[in-house]
């Protein structure tokens, strides 16, 4: 049972604003950045996102994210069909000693 | 080019033993902490722990701590995670991860492919 909440499933026509919700506590994120991932199962997660909302180089600018006290969330600008993937949040939790990872996020391109 | 290998699928009964490897290379094995996640279709990814090469400082996730070991081999700038007796729910691909900076709870922008571990009878 994952400590930080997304939602399971997020949808979008090509071209639209996909936003992504990550919900945790003062342990993680309250006082730990946040990374989100794109995951296609049985390939290695690619990092997306660091340290609340930098991109490494290689992303697009399309995906974005922003941290507020215990939430985070992660926009996907201009919904392609090859963002078709899981994401997941994640952050270092004190409490737990350990890096965590969010419950994860379909995202469908309709 | 900064990589890290993992060794090949492995295919394993239950009560047997098994060591999977990731090996890093293009950037100093010391000086960056390696993870190791867990990835199933029912649990999404997990981190199972993370382990500092330099002295071999480790920190595992509660749930995996006992059943596993974590270890490196600085000679051959390789990390491996070790099962002393695996079982059918250890049947999952597992990554090695490196962190972006040098620090064990930040984000993991280097991976290694996977090694897929099946555990059947």
């Amino acid at each position: 049972q994952s400590v930080l909440t997304q939602p399971p499933s997020a949808s979008g026509t090509p071209g639209q604003r996909v936003t992504i919700s990550c919900s945790g506590s003062s342990s993680n994120m309250g006082s730990n950045n946040v990374d989100w991932y794109q995951h296609l199962p049985g390939t290695a997660p690619r990092l997306l996102i660091h340290t609340n909302n930098y991109r490494p180089s290689g992303v697009p600018e399309r995906f974005s994210g922003s941290k507020s006290g215990t939430s985070a969330s992660l926009a996907i600008s201009g919904l392609q069909s090859g963002d078709e993937a899981d994401y997941y949040c994640a952050a270092w939790d004190d409490s737990l000693n350990g890096y965590v990872f969010g419950t994860g996020t379909k995202v469908t391109a309709l | 080019e900064v990589q890290l290998v993992q060794s090949g699928a492995e295919v394993k009964k239950p009560g047997e033993s098994l060591k999977i490897s990731c090996k890093g290379s293009g950037y100093s094995f010391t000086s960056y902490w390696i993870a190791w996640v867990r990835q199933t279709p029912g649990k999404g990814l997990e981190w199972m722990g993370t382990i500092y090469p330099r002295g071999s400082v480790t920190e595992y996730n509660p749930s995996f701590h006992g059943h596993v070991t974590m270890s490196v081999d600085t000679s051959i700038d390789t990390a491996y995670l070790q099962w002393t007796s695996l079982e059918a729910s250890d049947t999952a691909i597992y990554f090695c991860a490196r962190p972006y900076y040098d620090r064990a709870k930040d984000g993991f922008d280097v991976w290694g492919p996977g090694t897929m571990v099946t555990v059947s009878a």
